[in-house]
């Protein structure tokens, strides 16, 4: 298996700008896990999704944020409009099992994300 | 108070040295337990679960005190390709989520 795939590896864009990063997990694993990584604040869970529907989104920061999980191969997390403070690296991670299960995450090797 | 708190480091410590990073919870009620290894600019990855008797997988061992809310890594003869960030991470039940720490730097050097 591949792994998660994460899409892009890099992103710069300008403040403003609409981003959207994609992942596809495992294929199957039934959960899908954002995250954000910053010096600050290291990773945090923005939103996860079971069977393709969103479980809990608590962690997204504000309404600029959304994300979509149309089937059990793809998800998308969108950015708009993006601000500066938006500049981190963005994981998408997948497990077989839910996390309260001693399961394993597998982690994508992530977007790193830059807005100017 | 954060919910998971690491010394961030960074531990320079030459090949051969032994090691121990520990790492603290505030939620009593936290259930499972892990370390992640996050290499620079790397995804993380499972290093090991942390089981409430202790366990160990080569080189590494972890333990628990639940009493104390603390987590311990110990890593024996250190290699140079243990240099990583080494993250706790802890599972609450309520919620449903993992909370990971913010990491330990180890830098092991010949």
């Amino acid at each position: 298996d591949a792994g998660v795939i994460q899409s892009p590896r890099h992103e710069v864009t300008e403040m403003g700008q609409e981003v959207t990063l994609r992942c596809k997990p495992i294929s199957g694993h039934d959960y899908l896990f954002w995250y954000r990584q910053t010096m600050m604040r290291g990773l945090e869970l923005l939103i996860y999704f079971n069977n393709n529907v969103p479980i809990d989104d608590s962690g997204m920061p504000e309404d600029r944020f959304s994300a979509k999980m149309p089937n059990a191969s793809f998800s998308t997390l969108k950015i708009q409009p993006s601000e500066p403070r938006d500049s981190a690296v963005y994981f998408c991670a997948s497990s077989f099992k839910g996390i309260g299960t001693n399961e394993k995450l597998f982690f994508g090797s992530g977007t790193q994300l830059s807005v100017l | 108070r954060k919910e998971v708190e690491q010394d961030p480091g960074p531990f320079n410590v030459p090949e051969g040295a032994t090691v121990a990073f520990n790492c603290t919870y505030s939620n009593s009620a936290s259930q499972s337990f892990f370390w992640y290894r996050q290499d620079c600019r790397k995804e993380p990855k499972l290093l090991m679960s942390v089981y409430s008797s202790g366990n160990e997988d080569g080189r590494f061992t972890a333990q628990l005190n639940r009493a104390s809310q603390y987590i311990s890594l110990l890593i024996r003869d250190s290699k140079l390709s243990d240099s990583a960030t080494y993250l706790c991470v802890v599972y609450q039940e309520y919620g449903n989520k993992l909370v990971f720490g913010a990491g330990t730097i180890l830098r092991v050097k010949s």
